[in-house]
């Protein structure tokens, strides 16, 4: 069966550090890979899309690897603030009207002073 | 402006209750879902429907029954409410295009079911 496997553990890191958050998947050949960010009592906001025949994607400090070849993506944070505090979501998809998204666990990130 | 919203926020009740669950989008996109967030966190799709048309419908019990009058809107009813359907049920839309589709996610409806 189709499983995403992000880290259940909080990533803590310094403020101005890169964060890098995984997501692994299995089973699956998805034509596209999303990132969502979601702070608590609120729902998934969306940040990147990167498709399957895309190596590598950027929006200002956010950086996003697939690589379908590991079935892995990274998600990179540059230059960490606390507000970047929050849990990060990926998921998978596929085109097509019946398609879904399918989420991993989420990654919770904490960025200390 | 709101462009997913839900009703209500919050939700109370008793086992074996029916209640309702509200969801409108003013994004005009012709997809929308119901997803189900358990305590661990996890986001499982539970319905999709395109153009007032169901077309993802998970293995959810038959309890739950969704409802789209228009585009705009997606209901959810859930009859004879358990305790294991306390979560937080979120709505979301999206415009169906060849690659693209991104979820727009509404704040979410927190159930609790005693």
């Amino acid at each position: 069966s189709q499983k995403i496997e992000q880290n259940s553990e909080a990533l803590n890191i310094q403020e101005g550090k890169t964060a890098t958050l995984t997501c692994n998947y299995t089973n699956y050949s998805p034509a596209y890979l999303q990132w969502y960010r979601q702070d608590p009592g609120r729902g998934p906001v969306f940040l990147l899309l990167i498709r399957e025949n895309e190596k590598e994607k950027r929006k200002e400090r956010l950086k996003v690897t697939f690589d379908t070849t590991l079935k892995q993506s990274l998600f990179h944070i540059t230059a960490s603030q606390p507000a970047d505090s929050a849990t990060y979501l990926c998921a998978l998809g596929n085109t097509g009207t019946a398609s879904k998204l399918t989420f991993g666990t989420g990654t919770r990130l904490q960025v200390t002073l | 402006d709101t462009a997913v919203s839900q009703t209500p926020k919050y939700l109370v009740t008793q086992m074996g209750n029916d209640k309702s669950i509200k969801c409108e989008q003013n994004l005009g996109h012709d997809t929308m879902y119901w997803y189900k967030q358990d305590s661990k966190k996890f986001l499982k799709i539970m319905f999709s429907y395109n153009n007032k048309e169901l077309i993802i419908n998970e293995t959810v019990p038959n309890r739950f029954s969704p409802k789209s009058p228009d585009k705009a809107h997606l209901n959810l009813h859930i009859n004879s409410l358990e305790l294991g359907d306390s979560a937080v049920y979120f709505c979301a839309s999206s415009q169906v295009v060849t690659v693209q589709e991104t979820q727009y996610f509404g704040p979410g409806t927190r159930l609790l079911v005693l």
